[in-house]
């Protein structure tokens, strides 16, 4: 089944340390997305790229990067993670024309 | 900007009981609308969507929505619940085509045996 998936689902990390989490789909979207969703919080957009242009949300911290090294790959690198990074991580992607957005399962980090 | 509102953080139902879940939006342009459904550690799955057209829309899991254009809300329903159904619900809407969607802060529905 064409789907998103994300990996790791559960990741820990040191305080500080980089850290890097991937995306990957099968449905051939365009669009691909980064949310972080803290714990009863709505999912906050962090980025996304539209095909390979990157759209960087305004508040989203100079400490979160992305790659996306071609149509099915998508990573998130947190170069300093902090405590209050720890969070869920939700990529999701979508098509031009196609208004809903598949998700993939998440993946949970941890900062110790 | 688009924004959305959930009224209720926690909605508790007894078990075969009917639920509404509340959402209201504010946009300045035609929106489309969504409703996800999260159970814990997971992602987020959609349970039905509101592009145009018929205003009463049917997603999965016996779930519906009605889109009221004059009152800017897009309530979710259902007529009689069942443990499964115990999961985090999120209101969500964007401006149409690819757009970025924002998400209501989500309401935690709790079925009671």
């Amino acid at each position: 089944d064409a789907m998103v998936i994300q990996n790791p689902r559960y990741q820990v990390t040191q305080f500080g340390k980089p850290v890097t989490l991937s995306c990957s789909q099968t449905l051939n979207h365009n669009v691909m997305y980064w949310y972080q969703q803290k714990s009863s919080q709505a999912p906050k957009l962090l980025f996304h790229y539209y095909d390979k242009d990157f759209n960087n949300e305004a508040d989203t911290p100079d400490n979160f990067q992305s790659r996306r090294p071609n149509t099915s790959f998508c990573f998130l690198d947190i170069r300093s993670p902090g405590l209050g990074d720890a969070a869920m991580y939700l990529c999701a992607t979508s098509k031009t024309g196609v208004a809903e957005a598949f998700f993939g399962q998440g993946t949970r980090l941890t900062v110790v | 900007a688009q924004s959305v509102t959930q009224l209720d953080s926690q909605v508790p139902v007894f078990e075969e009981a009917p639920v509404e879940l509340r959402c209201n939006y504010s946009s300045s342009v035609s929106v489309y609308l969504f409703w996800y459904v999260q159970y814990p550690n997971q992602g987020l799955q959609l349970l039905l969507k509101y592009l145009s057209g018929s205003t009463l829309v049917k997603g999965i899991n016996g779930f519906e929505a009605e889109f009221n254009k004059s009152q800017t809300s897009f309530h979710l329903r259902k007529p009689s619940v069942h443990i499964s159904d115990t999961a985090e619900y999120f209101c969500a809407v964007s401006e149409g085509g690819y757009q970025k969607v924002t998400f209501g802060i989500g309401t935690k529905l709790q079925v009671i045996p």
